[in-house]
């Protein structure tokens, strides 16, 4: 099973500031097989980011997947008010399970 | 516009049992895998179970192994979750999800979401 391990825990920053998320693997992820979804309270899990670095339809392009292997981010540029939410790693690439990673929470500093 | 809408969550009493649907509309649903993704309350999302279009493949996660069976009709355009010896730590949202088109090892991108619905495991 790969672990995902995403850092840091929670983030705080002010809207325009740019946040950085990453997510480490215990193995490679083939394919770069790699997702980031957005969860806000109360609503199910949106997929922003998909094969590391596509953006899904509809998402900004302030949305940005980098990385390969095992280690990938997530960058957000010039936060937006709507941005401060919980967000997931999840990887594809391999056997069952899928896994996700723990979350980062990003909220407003 | 896809949509998924699940239904059949509520209070069971540890050793219980419940059934959850999902049933899918605007897209063509015999083409996609679907997965059951839960989420205990404040905590984070655990993949439970997949099923491939024409229920060839069928997933579980080792936590609910003999105990939960996933199944779909695509004549009608839905996926169910009969959950058996229910315990405390099955409490959570229950998310339907679509299995997108890039898969590895039988696993897919989650590409649309439900909006859940809440199992409750209490005596």
């Amino acid at each position: 099973e790969i672990v995902l391990t995403q850092s840091p825990g929670t983030l705080s920053l002010s809207p325009g500031e740019g946040a950085t998320l990453s997510c480490r693997a215990s193995q490679n992820i083939i394919v770069n097989y790699l997702a980031w979804y957005q969860q806000k309270p109360g609503q199910a899990p949106r997929l922003l980011i998909y094969n590391a670095f596509s953006r899904a339809t509809g998402i900004p392009d302030r949305f940005s997947g980098s990385g390969s292997g095992t280690d990938f981010t997530l960058t957000i540029s010039r936060l937006e008010p709507e941005d401060f939410a919980v967000y997931y790693c999840q990887q594809y690439g391999s056997s069952p399970p899928i896994t996700f990673g723990q979350g980062t929470r990003l909220e407003i500093k | 516009e896809v949509q998924l809408v699940e239904s059949g969550g509520g209070l069971v009493k540890p050793g219980g049992s419940l059934r959850l649907a999902c049933v899918a509309s605007g897209f063509t649903f015999s083409d996609y895998s679907m997965n059951w993704v839960r989420q205990a309350p404040g905590k984070g999302l655990e993949w439970v179970s997949a099923i491939s279009s024409r229920s060839s493949y069928i997933y579980y996660a080792d936590s609910v192994k003999g105990r939960f069976t996933i199944s779909r009709d695509n004549a009608r355009n839905s996926l169910h979750l009969q959950m058996n010896s229910l315990r405390a730590e099955d409490a959570a949202f229950y998310y339907c999800a679509r299995g997108g088109p890039y898969c590895g090892g039988g696993m897919c991108l989650l590409d649309h979401w439900g909006q859940g619905t809440l199992v409750t495991v209490s005596s």
